[in-house]
């Protein structure tokens, strides 16, 4: 069956520190795959998307890698702030579609 | 920066009664989608909208919902009877190209029925 799993559903790293959080894909072949967050009670807010010939993506502290052999895209955040406390989602489109598969989401919390 | 807007922020119905969601999505976009997240769960897709039509709906998008662009600005969710299992956070967003590049979502509406 098809899944999207992010590695963990919480995540607590020291300020300062890098933040890694993992996205992995069964029976899906993307083509994008994009990283949204989410605060409570508030929509996804996009951050990055990355294309299937892109390895990496980088956005100011931000950083996603892309690996369709492993089925697995990594989110990185570095210099982590107690602000990047939040949800972070993973979507991509299941086949021939125009709707998003999200992930259930990581919540990070950055300790200052 | 263009954003998508949506309204109420909140709303309360009781068990059967019709409620509208509204969204103003970004100005340049033409493809728009609602998503619904029930509490602790995952953002899920309803449907997409194209050229005035439906392009894609879930399974989760029965005879009870729909959805309308009546203008050149608005585009609402409609549920004609709601259940107590409608209740979640509705969330609009919207694309300038066909599905796959970014899609921009709004902040929501959290439908609640009583």
């Amino acid at each position: 069956s098809q899944k999207i799993e992010q590695n963990s559903e919480a995540l607590n790293i020291q300020e300062g520190k890098t933040a890694t959080l993992t996205c992995n894909y069964t029976n899906y072949s993307p083509a994008y795959l994009q990283w949204y967050r989410q605060d409570p009670g508030r929509g996804p807010v996009f951050l990055l998307l990355i294309r299937e010939n892109e390895k990496e993506k980088r956005k100011e502290r931000l950083k996603v890698t892309f690996d369709t052999t492993l089925k697995q895209s990594l989110f990185h955040i570095t210099a982590s702030q107690p602000a990047d406390s939040a949800t972070y989602l993973c979507a991509l489109y299941g086949g021939a579609t125009n709707k998003l598969i999200f992930g259930t989401g990581t919540l990070l919390a950055v300790q200052p | 920066e263009p954003e998508v807007t949506q309204t109420p922020s909140h709303q309360v119905t009781q068990m059967g009664q019709e409620v509208i969601l509204r969204c103003v999505p970004i100005s340049n976009h033409l493809y728009f989608y609602w998503y619904r997240q029930i509490l602790g769960q995952k953002v899920e897709f309803l449907v997409s909208f194209y050229n005035n039509e439906i392009s894609e709906k879930s399974e989760i998008f029965d005879d009870q919902f729909s959805v309308e662009r009546p203008d050149g600005s608005n585009f609402t969710l409609k549920i004609r009877s709601t259940k107590l299992e409608d209740s979640a956070m509705y969330f609009c967003a919207s694309s300038e190209a066909p599905g796959r590049e970014t899609q921009y979502f709004g902040p929501g509406t959290r439908l609640l029925v009583l």
